[in-house]
């Protein structure tokens, strides 16, 4: 079975505008999660949604915001980039919003602010 | 808040040596603990866990024990290997409503031939 699918990749935006980060969770999860990791620190939560509804929201701005659709799959927006903005996003996904249930990650989404 | 501590970095071993890396942990309630490993261009992967006090958790020769009386969550192996060389991190997750995990700043492994 396929794993967590992040795209894309890697990608290079400018301060100031947006972007869109995509994630697939394994078939059959419902319950989505963005972390923020920059260099050298470990993994920060962003975001958790399940059946889509936001379910937890970590300390971070109004300018990041996402979604979670009926597939299960998951958008994490972020306006008006900052150079602070550039790490590796990781997006998590398990079975259910649930607290016991183990997440799996996916390999990241490289950006870079310029 | 909650917040997970680990030693400073980077560790370097050689092959067949003993390791230990340590993480203390800052929670209300009995958050469940975690040792994820992100090997190079990879993505975070689930190394072991524990979900209460005094549990052993165990994957792939590591060991970690849950003590509640220290607040620690120690990783060890007794003989690492050059495979083993990766970014390490401790994480917990709070009892709740959310699936929510606070990491630590994770520690770089390096294993000599």
């Amino acid at each position: 079975d396929a794993g967590v699918t992040q795209s894309p990749t890697h990608l290079i935006k400018t301060r100031g505008q947006h972007v869109t980060l995509r994630c697939s969770p394994i078939s059959g999860h419902k319950s989505v999660s963005w972390y923020q990791q920059v260099l050298g620190q470990g993994p920060q939560f962003i975001f958790q949604y399940y059946e889509k509804e936001e379910r937890g929201r970590g300390n971070f701005p109004d300018r990041f915001s996402a979604r979670q659709f009926p597939n299960y799959s998951s958008e994490l927006n972020v306006n008006a980039l900052l150079l602070g903005d550039s790490a590796l996003y990781l997006c998590a996904s398990s079975l259910s919003g649930a607290d016991y249930y183990e997440q799996y990650f996916g390999p990241g989404t490289r950006l870079t602010v310029t | 808040g909650d917040s997970v501590t680990q030693m400073e970095g980077p560790v370097t071993l050689s092959e067949e040596a003993f390791l230990t890396i340590n993480c203390t942990y800052t929670a209300t309630g009995y958050p469940s603990l975690f040792w994820y490993v992100q090997y190079p261009g990879e993505g975070l992967q689930l190394l072991l866990k524990a979900t209460k006090a005094d549990d052993k958790g165990s994957n792939k020769g590591f060991e970690a024990t849950y003590r509640k009386e220290t607040t620690s969550f120690h990783l060890e192996k007794g003989s690492v290997q050059v495979s083993d060389s990766a970014v390490y991190f401790c994480a917990l997750r709070a009892t709740g409503a959310n699936s929510k995990l606070t990491f630590g700043k994770g520690i770089t492994l390096s294993v000599r031939p």
